[in-house]
C-alpha cells in the first residue's frame, strides 16, 4: 500500500462549488503539506501543519482551508472554486528530522482538479 | 527576495551524461534537495545536500557550494527512463522547514 494517499486522483467540477481533497498517510509522520503544480511554475505551498493542533499559512494560501483530523489525516477545502483554481494538488508529508531523513518531503501522487 | 533558477529543458543521449544547474538566491539556507518527477506523477526524492561538496549515490550526484549559490544534479549513464522534470529545492532556517521551488528542468533523453 501507497504512504501517502490522496482521493480523489481526478475531479472536474464547476465554479462556485465546494471541493475537498484528502490525504492519509501512515508513514507516521506529524508535519503534512499541500502543494499545487501549475505548468511551468513550479510547486507552491498553499498550507502546512506541524502537528494535529499547528496550522500555517504557505505562500498562496488565498482561497483556499485546510483541517488536520489526525495525525495521519489533512484535507484541503476550496470553499468557492475559480477556474484559476484549476491545477495539480499534491500532499506530502515528513518526520521533522527525527528518522535522521533531514525531514525530506515525501510526496502524495496528485489530485488533478478542473474547475471549469 | 527569493528566487530559484535551473534551465528550463534539456536534452541527452542514451548512455551520456548531464549536469543540470540550480542557483538560488535565498533569504537563509538550512538544505538543498532534489526531485525528480515524470509528468503526472509524484516528485520522488533523489538527493539533499547541506554542505558544501559532493553527494553521491549511484548514477546520481549532486554537488553543492553555499558561497556561490550553486547546486547541480550530475546523471551518468542516462536511460531512457531518466526522462523526467528534476527540481531543485532550498530550505530556508527556522522553525517553518518550508521548501522554496525551483520550475524544474525537463530532462528528455534520447536513444
Amino acid at each position: 500500500d501507497a504512504d501517502v494517499t490522496q482521493t480523489p486522483r481526478n475531479r472536474i467540477t464547476k465554479t462556485g462549488k465546494r471541493i475537498m481533497l484528502e490525504c492519509s498517510q501512515t508513514k507516521g509522520h506529524d508535519r503534512m503539506y499541500w502543494y499545487r503544480q501549475d505548468p511551468g511554475l513550479g510547486l507552491q505551498l498553499i498550507y502546512y501543519s506541524f502537528d494535529v493542533k499547528d496550522i500555517n499559512k504557505g505562500e498562496i494560501s488565498d482561497g483556499y482551508s485546510v483541517s488536520r483530523q489526525a495525525q495521519a489525516k489533512f484535507s484541503l477545502s476550496l470553499e468557492s472554486a475559480i477556474p484559476n483554481q484549476t491545477a495539480l494538488y499534491f500532499c506530502a508529508t515528513s518526520d521533522g528530522g527525527l528518522a535522521g531523513d533531514r525531514d525530506t518531503q515525501y510526496f502524495g501522487p496528485g489530485t488533478r482538479l478542473t474547475v471549469l | 527576495g527569493q528566487n530559484i533558477d535551473q534551465p528550463t529543458e534539456m536534452t541527452a543521449t542514451e548512455g551520456a551524461i548531464v549536469q543540470i544547474n540550480c542557483t538560488y538566491q535565498t533569504s537563509g539556507f538550512n538544505g538543498l534537495f532534489w526531485y525528480q518527477q515524470h509528468a503526472g506523477e509524484a516528485p520522488t526524492f533523489l538527493s539533499y545536500n547541506v554542505l558544501d561538496g559532493l553527494e553521491e549515490k549511484g548514477r546520481f550526484s549532486s554537488f553543492l557550494s553555499r558561497s556561490k549559490g550553486y547546486s547541480y544534479l550530475l546523471l551518468k549513464e542516462l536511460q531512457m527512463k531518466d526522462s523526467a522534470s528534476y527540481l531543485c529545492a532550498v530550505r530556508e532556517p527556522g522553525g517553518g522547514t518550508a521548501l522554496i521551488f525551483g520550475k524544474g528542468t525537463t530532462l528528455s533523453v534520447s536513444s
